[in-house]
């Protein structure tokens, strides 16, 4: 069966760009979730998807956005990018939202960089 | 709002040692609760959870007990391996709070050394 599959492993960006993260959970599995990691602000959830509807987000700025398809596969964007948004960009999915015995399974993320 | 607080670390310690990581939480719900690992260059694997007070969560040697009256999770584990040096972290789901999403303590570097 296979993971949770994050595209691209590394990116490099120029500040004011934009980039697009893509997210494929496991199959069957319908909600997928967004974190960031860097080291001085740690895990930071950014939003959750299920049947291609947004159910909660973050505290981060509208530059930051995302969305679902109909295959449950999701899609982040950032806009605008700043030296800040550099971090590891983790994606989660599970069966649907909230901690069942199902829980959530992490990809292993991609890796921004913005110079 | 809801908070994690870990040791941070490193925690270097040498195999076979005995290894307790203590998490303590604020919640304003109903929270579950979670010890998750990373591997370098990985994503995060659950370890194990727990859903209410005084459940025990176990998975690969590894323990930890829900305890609501004091606030903690602690994560035990009676004779560590090398196997075991990665990140541990330790994470809330607030069921009553309507939060979606995991609230994640900073992570604490475990290192084991032979």
């Amino acid at each position: 069966k296979a993971g949770v599959t994050q595209t691209p492993r590394y990116l490099i960006k120029t500040r004011g760009q934009q980039v697009t993260l893509s997210c494929s959970p496991i199959s069957g599995h319908r909600s997928v979730s967004w974190y960031q990691q860097t080291p001085g602000q740690g895990l930071q959830f950014l939003f959750e998807y299920f049947s291609e509807t947004q159910r909660n987000k973050g505290n981060f700025p509208g530059r930051f956005s995302g969305r679902q398809f109909s295959n449950s596969r999701s899609e982040m964007n950032v806009s605008t990018l700043e030296l800040g948004d550099s971090a590891l960009y983790l994606c989660a999915s599970s069966l649907r939202p909230g901690t069942g015995p199902w829980g959530y399974t992490f990809g292993s993320g991609t890796r921004l960089t913005v110079v | 709002g809801d908070s994690v607080t870990q040791m941070e670390g490193p925690v270097t310690l040498s195999e076979e040692a005995f290894l307790t990581i203590n998490c303590t939480y604020t919640a304003t719900g109903y929270p579950s609760l979670f010890w998750y690992v990373q591997y370098p260059g990985e994503g995060l694997q659950l370890l194990l959870k727990a859903t209410k007070a005084d459940d025990k969560g176990s998975n690969k040697g590894f323990e930890a007990t829900y305890r609501k009256e004091t606030t903690s999770f602690h994560l035990e584990k009676g004779s560590v391996q090398v196997s075991d040096s990665a990140v541990y972290f330790c994470a809330l789901r607030d069921e009553g709070g309507g939060a979606d999403g995991l609230t994640f303590g900073k992570g604490t570097h475990l290192i084991i050394q032979p």
